[in-house]
């Protein structure tokens, strides 16, 4: 089956010690974004890539950096992590960007996530 | 600005009733809307998007949207445990290029 998938599912990492979560889609889609979610929280929007472009959110602490080797991979590479950004971390895909209203496309497909703890 | 809006909850409702969850946003031109069901600990799970004006069926799940009123709603009909969990709206505004969430509504189904 296509799907998104995301490794590790648990990721327990020490304060300032630099971490990499991954995503993988077999789903050919031409669109990846990054999520952070807290609990009892939306949702929020770290970075999107339309293929290899790039696109950073404004609020997004430089701290967070991400890379799209590929088309099938992507990486969220968390320099030094502090305790604020344990979280679960979602990533997503879909096929295109929301060019027209109804379209498939727009349907965003999430993996099953990392949990991340700080200690 | 963008925004969102839903009721956190929890909605509580007995077994084989009507769950109705709703959500309003700020954008009069939002032009996508879904709705995400997400289990404690798990990630959403897309159950439903509408996009134009009046009821979406699909199965148990009736989606509603009210361009006007700038109200989006979500009914599961025969309500089980098994729904219990938080639904999220999210939005697509025209000329952006991505979702925006709700915080979500939990629901709460008792047997």
């Amino acid at each position: 089956d296509a799907m998104v998938i995301q490794n590790p599912r648990y990721q327990v990492t020490q304060f300032g010690k630099p971490v990499t979560l991954s995503c993988s889609q077999t789903l050919n889609h031409n669109v990846m974004y990054w999520y952070q979610q807290k609990s009892s929280q939306a949702p929020k929007l770290l970075f999107h890539y339309y293929d290899k472009d790039f696109n950073n959110e404004a609020d997004t602490p430089d701290n967070f950096q991400s890379r799209r080797p590929n088309t099938s991979f992507c990486f969220l590479d968390i320099r030094s992590p502090g305790l604020g950004d344990a979280a679960m971390y979602l990533c997503a895909t879909s096929r295109d960007y929301p060019r027209l209203a109804g379209a498939a496309y727009n349907e965003q497909f999430f993996g099953p996530g990392t949990r991340l703890t700080v200690l | 600005q963008k925004e969102v809006e839903q009721n956190s909850g929890p909605l509580s409702v007995p077994e084989g009733a009507i769950a109705s969850l709703n959500c309003t946003y700020s954008d009069r031109v939002s032009q996508s809307f879904f709705w995400y069901r997400q289990y404690s600990g798990k990630s959403p799970e897309l159950i439903m998007s509408i996009y134009s004006n009046g009821d979406k069926e699909d199965g148990r799940f009736t989606a509603q949207l009210n361009k006007a009123s700038q109200y989006v709603s979500l009914l599961i009909r025969d309500s089980q445990p098994s729904d219990s969990a938080t639904y999220l709206c999210a939005v697509i505004i025209t000329g952006y290029s991505t979702l925006t969430f709700g915080k979500g509504t939990m629901l709460l189904v008792s047997p």
